[in-house]
């Protein structure tokens, strides 16, 4: 089966604690995203990461970091969670200069 | 203010109605897309229609492009229930753009 796939599903954890969340295509793709979803659903974009760049969207908090070891995965870990981290992270990818995104099913994320 | 929107906010219909969710975007774009996102999953790309496009297909859904006003469309023809989801247009806002920039989304209710 071809898909992005992210694990965890869930994810519960305490404010200060440090979280990573992965993420694996089987596309083919060369480039793979971070979105978060709040919970009013807004998607906003964290990371685009190519096998010759890294994007990272200025807004994003530097406890936020992704992590590649190769062009079908790209994690995210979050250092010390805070409580407006909780959200749904969803991991996307795509092919260059193609606009077909696949995403996966999100890892729901809550601090408490 | 959001660099897409979708309206209205959400919309009820009974099986077998038509429905259209409206969009509009404030960048150039090269594209335009539409998704639909599930309770529990990832967005699904439904259709893309390039920046030259008027009018795409894809079985009981049409999407709609008119660069001029920069407002698109997604009408659904004979809803099922199943069509309940989370409707987001995304833009594309230049070739080689690293980005989608999602809309807020529009929550259709398709009830027996």
């Amino acid at each position: 089966e071809t898909a992005v796939f992210q694990t965890p599903n869930y994810h519960v954890t305490q404010v200060g604690n440090e979280v990573s969340f992965n993420c694996k295509q089987t596309l083919g793709h060369d480039t793979m995203y971070w979105y978060k979803q709040d919970s009013k659903k807004l998607l906003k974009i964290m990371f685009s990461y190519n096998n010759k760049q890294l994007i990272v969207n200025e807004t994003v908090p530097r406890r936020f970091s992704p992590q590649s070891s190769d062009k079908a995965h790209l994690n995210l870990r979050i250092k010390s969670v805070e409580p407006e981290d909780s959200a749904v992270y969803l991991c996307a990818s795509s092919s260059s200069g193609d606009s077909d995104y696949t995403f996966g099913s999100g890892t729901r994320l809550l601090v408490i | 203010s959001q660099l897409a929107e979708e309206n209205p906010w959400a919309l009820s219909v009974h099986e077998g109605e038509s429905v259209t969710v409206n969009c509009s975007y404030k960048t150039s774009i090269t594209a335009l897309q539409w998704y639909r996102q599930k309770s529990g999953e990832g967005p699904a790309q439904l259709i893309l229609i390039r920046s030259n496009e008027r009018e795409k297909r894809n079985g009981r859904l049409r999407a709609t492009l008119d660069t001029s006003s920069q407002s698109s469309s997604l009408s659904i023809t004979a809803t099922r229930c199943e069509d309940t989801a989370v409707y987001f247009c995304a833009t594309d806002p230049s070739s080689g753009s690293w980005q989608l920039i999602f809309g807020s989304g529009t929550q259709l209710t398709v009830m027996p």
